[in-house]
């Protein structure tokens, strides 16, 4: 398997741009994560989805975030306008969850720089 | 608020040495979890640990959990060049549909094995 795939590896745009990263999770599993990571906040969960619907999404920062997930084998994060206190790398995780088993893979992150 | 609290944040040791991390978290638990970063790169799961579970092994690796003190430990055993990372705790909350949760990550310990 080629494990979680995300793109693109990284980002370079002007504040004010829409960005938007893509993950595709490992096939078969059924829950999807969006994490960030920076030096200050280090890892925070941003969403999550499970069987594509979406969980909880109070670790979205603010209405300029959304993530979609249309199937099982793509989701999207998507910032407009994108703003330079948004630079971070940007994981995206997959699980195959039962019941208390919640191992997460991590694919290689998106490094985000807004000018 | 940050659930996983690592300590120490860096640690340097000689290969051949023992390492000992420690995990400090705040509100009940399903699982916890410890996690590898290498240098610009995705997360790798290292180990679970369920609540009810007191210690696991895994090759080099044992883990211990205490649910008392809401605290876990992590420790490699001879450290070779190659476990230099980032270690971080991380942890999950009970979801009562069975379904997987995202996870709260600590702010990690730096780990630099010396040849």
């Amino acid at each position: 398997d080629a494990g979680v795939i995300q793109s693109p590896r990284h980002e370079v745009t002007e504040m004010g741009q829409e960005v938007t990263l893509r993950c595709k999770p490992i096939s078969g599993h059924n829950s999807l994560f969006w994490y960030r990571q920076t030096m200050m906040r280090g890892l925070e969960l941003l969403i999550y989805f499970n069987n594509n619907v979406p969980i909880d999404d109070s670790g979205m920062p603010e209405d300029r975030f959304s993530a979609k997930m249309p199937n099982a084998s793509f989701s999207t994060l998507k910032i407009q306008p994108s703003e330079p206190r948004d630079s971070a790398v940007y994981f995206c995780a997959s699980s195959l969850h039962g019941f208390s088993y919640n191992e997460q893979f991590f694919g290689p992150g998106t490094r985000l720089t807004v000018l | 608020s940050q659930q996983g609290e690592e300590d120490p944040q860096a640690l340097s040791i000689q290969e051949g040495e023992n390492a000992t991390m420690n995990c400090s978290y705040k509100t009940s638990i399903n699982n916890l979890q410890w996690y590898r970063q290498n240098s610009g790169r995705g997360l790798v799961h290292l180990i679970l640990i369920r609540s009810n579970e007191r210690e696991k092994h895994s090759g080099r690796l044992r883990v211990t959990l205490d649910t008392s003190k809401k605290s876990s430990s992590l420790l490699i055993t001879a450290s070779r060049a190659a476990d230099t990372a980032s270690y971080f705790c991380a942890t999950d909350r009970y979801s009562s549909g069975g379904g997987a949760d995202g996870l709260t990550f600590g702010k990690g310990t730096h780990l630099i094995i010396q040849p």
